[in-house]
């Protein structure tokens, strides 16, 4: 299995400031045939299901703000939130697609300084 | 629009078998392997299994292998997840999921749809 580690565990950010969280994966998730990276983020608030982020390291889903953004590349990838608001109070998380059994890191949690 | 729609929450005692639903609409139900995760409280995700309604193909993680059975029922557009010989540590939120997304390889996607959840208790 594919083991997803994420860091920190929590991350307190003043509101309009840069929030960073890592996730390292155990293997690399970056397909050679196509050079994509099968690794995404999701955003989880209490009481609701994920919200898919990022695909592919670094792909927006539509409709989520340009503040965020997903970098990296075989073994290690980051989320940013370049501009921390209110709304994104929250827990984080990666998840590698690349191969059966699908796998999470912990999560991060992100709070408000 | 997309919906999965999934059954109401469920109290159960030990050694119990639990057995919740996922109604989907807005897109064709055969095209994507619906897929099951479970959250126990204050924890992470973890993928449990998928089925493909196409052919009812199954994949299961090896933690719930012979515990858990997903099945797709084409006709009313809903796929279901059996977990039996249930213990307190199954007490969770369990979501459907899929990836619609025309990038997403099914069989292992990013998931982009979800279902609202549904908490199973189990308890003596």
């Amino acid at each position: 299995d594919i083991v997803m580690t994420q860091s920190p565990d929590s991350l307190t950010v003043s509101l309009g400031e840069r929030a960073t969280i890592n996730c390292k994966s155990s293997q690399s998730v970056l397909h050679t045939s196509n050079s994509k990276n099968y690794l995404a983020w999701y955003q989880q608030k209490p009481g609701q299901p994920p919200k898919l982020l990022v695909y592919w390291a670094s792909t927006r889903e539509y409709g989520v703000p340009d503040r965020f953004s997903g970098s990296g590349s075989g073994t290690d990838f980051t989320l940013t939130i370049s501009s921390l608001q209110a709304e994104d109070v929250a827990v984080y998380y990666c998840q590698q697609y690349c191969t059966t059994p699908l796998t999470f890191g912990q999560g991060t949690k992100v709070e408000v300084k | 629009e997309v919906q999965l729609v999934q059954s109401g929450a469920e109290v159960k005692k030990p050694g119990a078998t639990v057995v919740i639903s996922c109604k989907v609409s807005g897109y064709t139900f055969t095209d994507y392997c619906m897929h099951w995760l479970q959250q126990a409280p204050g924890k992470g995700l973890e993928w449990m299994g998928s089925v493909d309604p196409k052919d009812g193909e199954t994949r299961y993680a090896q933690k719930f292998w012979g515990r858990v059975t997903i099945t797709a029922d084409t006709s009313t557009h809903t796929a279901y997840i059996d977990l039996s010989r249930l213990r307190s540590e199954d007490t969770a939120v369990y979501y459907c999921a899929t990836g619609l997304n025309r990038e997403a390889t099914t069989r292992t996607p990013f998931f982009d749809s979800w279902g609202q959840g549904t908490l199973v208790t189990v308890s003596s």
